[in-house]
């Protein structure tokens, strides 16, 4: 079963800092993909990055990039000169493979992780 | 471009009562997936829908139900209210089984008391 992990559960980080979200998978599927989500105390989830496993450079997105580790199964997020809007919990997540259908989009999510930008 | 909607944003149902929420996804997207976000419990696969048909579901009972229409909008059922069911309804769309983008909507908060 493939599986998600992220290991902080609360984290505080000046503004203007650099700051890294860890997040490590598990899967024996050689395709797979992973995202990045934040979400806001108002519930939505918002759509931030995305890295193939086939992929050959790391995603970048804006102030925020990807640093994938194919042999480690890691891909942390890091968010470049952060912000105090940056507050909010992010989920890791994993393209599931589902009823054999190559790409198919069930996502697995980990616990997430609360940040929290201070002034 | 409008993105993934969801209606109602709040809804209050007493337990044994049915909900109903509903889902717009983005234009073009055919594939459509509801999660449930309890406290506590993380987000969790409930249903997935693509061109019509029920593609998959996730560990839930069979009160939980829905279906997409042709015009690819979807509808989560959930009946015999429980307290338990109290929770956030994210709605996500995707452009088919392949695309490497999901997005979600705001959600439906769907308290039981």
């Amino acid at each position: 079963a493939q599986k998600i992990t992220q290991t902080q559960p609360g984290m505080f980080v000046q503004e203007k800092e650099a700051v890294t979200l860890d997040c490590t998978y598990d899967t024996s599927d050689p395709s797979y993909g992973l995202f990045w989500y934040k979400q806001p105390s108002s519930g939505e989830m918002i759509f931030l990055i995305y890295q193939g496993s086939y992929d050959q450079q790391n995603a970048t997105e804006g102030r925020y990039s990807l640093n994938f580790q194919k042999a480690r199964k890691s891909a942390n997020l890091v968010i470049s000169a952060s912000q105090l809007g940056d507050s909010a919990m992010y989920f890791c997540a994993m393209r599931e493979k589902t009823n054999g259908v190559q790409g198919a989009q069930k996502l697995v999510f980990g616990q997430g992780t609360r940040l929290t930008i201070n002034p | 471009e409008a993105g993934v909607t969801q209606s109602p944003t709040h809804l209050i149902k007493t337990r044994g009562q049915q909900a109903t929420l509903r889902c717009s996804p983005i234009s073009g997207h055919t594939s459509v997936y509801w999660y449930q976000q309890a406290l506590g419990l993380g987000l969790q696969f409930l249903l997935w829908y693509d061109e019509g048909e029920e593609r998959n579901r996730g560990n839930f009972p069979p009160r939980f139900s829905g279906r997409q229409f042709p015009n690819y909008s979807s509808e989560l059922n959930v009946n015999a209210l429980e307290l338990e069911d109290s929770a956030l309804y994210l709605c996500a769309s995707s452009p088919g089984v392949t695309g490497n983008t999901i997005y979600f909507g705001e959600g439906s908060w769907l308290t039981v008391v």
